[in-house]
C-alpha cells in the first residue's frame, strides 16, 4: 500500500482564490510527522510546513495552513490567496518513528502539479 | 532560515568520467545528509542517507559502487558518480537535517548531470 497518496496529478487555481491540495498517508506508528515541499521548474525544494502527529493545532505558515484529520489519516495542504508564483509542483512528506529509532527517511507523494492562472 | 548549497548546478561530461556534486549546510549541524535522484515528472528517489562520520546507508536497487557517498564532516557530504553513462544522467538532489525527528529536510538547489 501506498504510504503518502497525493491524488490530484494537476490542479488549476485562479489568482487570489484558496486552493487545497489533498494528501492522505498510512501508517501504524503513532508518532510520525508530514511535511510539505514546494518544487518550483527551477528544481528546488522549498520546505513549507509541517505537523506533528500529535500537534493540538493545525500548523499554519503565512498563506500555508495544514487541514490535520488525524482519523481519516489527511493532510491537506491549503494555499490562501494564490499568487502567480505559487504556480509548482507540491509533495507531502511523512517521517515515521520521530522519537527514538527514527531512520530520519521522508517517504514522498507523487506530487500535485499547481498552476495559478491570472 | 537553514540553507544548503549544492554545487555544481548543471554539469555535462563524457561518458566514462567521474563526476563529484557537493553537498553543504551553510548555518547548521547536518547530523543527516540524503541523496536523491528524480526523473522528469516524477517524485523524488531516495537514494542514500548518511550519517556524518559513518558509512552511507543505500537504498535498494542503488549501487553502492557507483555511487560514493562520503559524509565526512557535519556541513558537508558528496556524491561521486563514478564511470557516469548516459543512464546516470538525470537530476540529483541533496538534503540534510539537524538532530530531531520533527525537523525538516532542507534541500539543496540540485545538480542537472547530463552524460554525452
Amino acid at each position: 500500500a501506498q504510504k503518502i497518496t497525493q491524488t490530484q496529478p494537476g490542479m488549476f487555481v485562479q489568482e487570489k482564490e484558496a486552493v487545497t491540495l489533498d494528501c492522505t498517508y498510512d501508517t501504524s506508528d503513532p508518532s510520525y510527522g508530514l511535511f510539505w515541499y514546494k518544487q518550483p521548474s527551477s528544481g528546488e525544494m522549498i520546505f513549507l510546513i509541517y505537523q506533528g502527529s500529535y500537534d493540538q493545532q493545525n500548523a499554519t505558515e503565512g498563506r500555508y495552513s495544514l487541514n490535520f484529520q488525524k482519523a481519516r489519516k489527511s493532510a491537506n495542504l491549503v494555499i490562501s490567496a494564490s499568487q502567480l508564483g505559487d504556480s509548482a509542483m507540491y509533495f507531502c512528506a511523512m517521517r515515521e518513528a520521530l522519537y527514538g529509532g527514527a531512520t530520519n527517511k521522508l517517504i514522498f507523494g507523487t506530487g500535485t502539479l499547481l498552476a495559478v492562472q491570472p | 532560515g537553514a540553507v544548503v548549497s549544492q554545487h555544481p548546478s548543471w554539469v555535462i561530461c563524457k561518458s566514462g568520467t567521474s563526476v563529484k556534486i557537493e553537498c553543504r549546510s551553510l548555518d547548521f549541524q547536518a547530523t543527516t545528509m540524503f541523496w536523491y535522484r528524480q526523473f522528469p515528472k516524477q517524485s523524488l528517489m531516495l537514494m542514500a542517507t548518511s550519517n556524518e562520520g559513518s558509512k552511507a546507508t543505500y537504498e535498494q536497487g542503488v549501487e553502492k559502487d557507483k555511487f560514493l557517498i562520503n559524509h565526512a564532516s557535519l556541513t558537508l557530504s558528496t556524491l561521486t558518480v563514478t564511470s557516469a553513462h548516459p543512464e546516470d544522467s538525470s537530476f540529483y538532489i541533496c538534503s540534510a537535517k539537524e538532530y530531531g525527528g520533527n525537523q525538516p529536510q532542507h534541500f539543496g538547489d540540485g545538480t542537472r548531470l547530463s552524460i554525452l
